[in-house]
């Protein structure tokens, strides 16, 4: 089963308007981490935010944490027409093994 | 410091034939990870690599499909013959060795595989 579940599963805003998704897992985690897929590219990483973290922020992103829920939202801040992409959280077994969720699509219009 | 490269960057194959991936990571990390999305859909784990030993291979869907890296440097995956369904992105992830701490996976530009 998905360790990572996203939601929505597309987004669609405007440039300057917030984005926010949101990701819930099923076990127990050392840490947690957002990824972007831009079409046609790689992934890059984005952010990764540890188990006894509730809040962290990399520029225009915060994500925060809830254990307790096994959830976790990322936030972009004045969304540009860059951050079209699909963005998936991810969390890691003990061997480094990444499980990804179903990923959300992004759509920001200028 | 190169990054993780992956080749071809695209491939288009018809319904049995053969196709070998290939990705190199970034010098000196022992762990190699391949992933891969089809249809759009989630990210899924395919194995993973500790220099040249499989360490996990959960995540290969059948046996047309296999992964080596001789040697401990670059890999590959091979699908033997291609269907269909595997059409998709197959990403390529390296990082350094594991410890206590995390390592971040660096991941290359994936190569698009389109069955006909």
């Amino acid at each position: 089963s998905q360790q990572g579940e996203e939601d929505p599963q597309a987004l669609s805003i405007q440039e300057g308007e917030n984005a926010t998704m949101n990701c819930s897992y099923k076990t127990s985690i050392n840490n947690l981490q957002w990824y972007r897929q831009n079409s046609g590219r790689g992934l890059v990483h984005l952010i990764l935010i540890r188990s006894n973290e509730r809040e962290k922020h990399s520029g225009r992103l915060r994500v925060t944490l809830d254990t307790s829920k096994k959830s976790s939202s990322l936030l972009i801040t004045a969304s540009r027409a860059a951050d079209t992409a699909s963005y998936f959280c991810a969390t890691t077994d003990s061997w480094g093994k990444l499980q990804f969720g179903a990923g959300t699509q992004v759509v920001v219009t200028p | 410091e190169a990054g993780v490269t992956q080749f071809p960057s695209h491939s288009v194959i018809e319904k049995g034939q053969t196709v070998t991936l290939r990705c190199d990571p970034i010098s000196g990390h022992d762990n190699l990870y391949w992933y891969r999305r089809v249809m759009g859909k989630e990210i899924k784990f395919l194995l993973h690599f500790v220099k040249e030993s499989k360490q996990d291979e959960s995540g290969m869907p059948n046996n047309r499909f296999l992964a080596e890296r001789t040697g401990g440097t670059y890999s590959t995956l091979k699908v033997q013959p291609a269907e269909l369904e595997d059409s998709g992105v197959y990403f390529c992830a390296s990082s350094q060795e594991l410890g206590d701490t995390y390592n971040e996976q660096f991941f290359g530009p994936g190569t698009r595989l389109t069955v006909l």
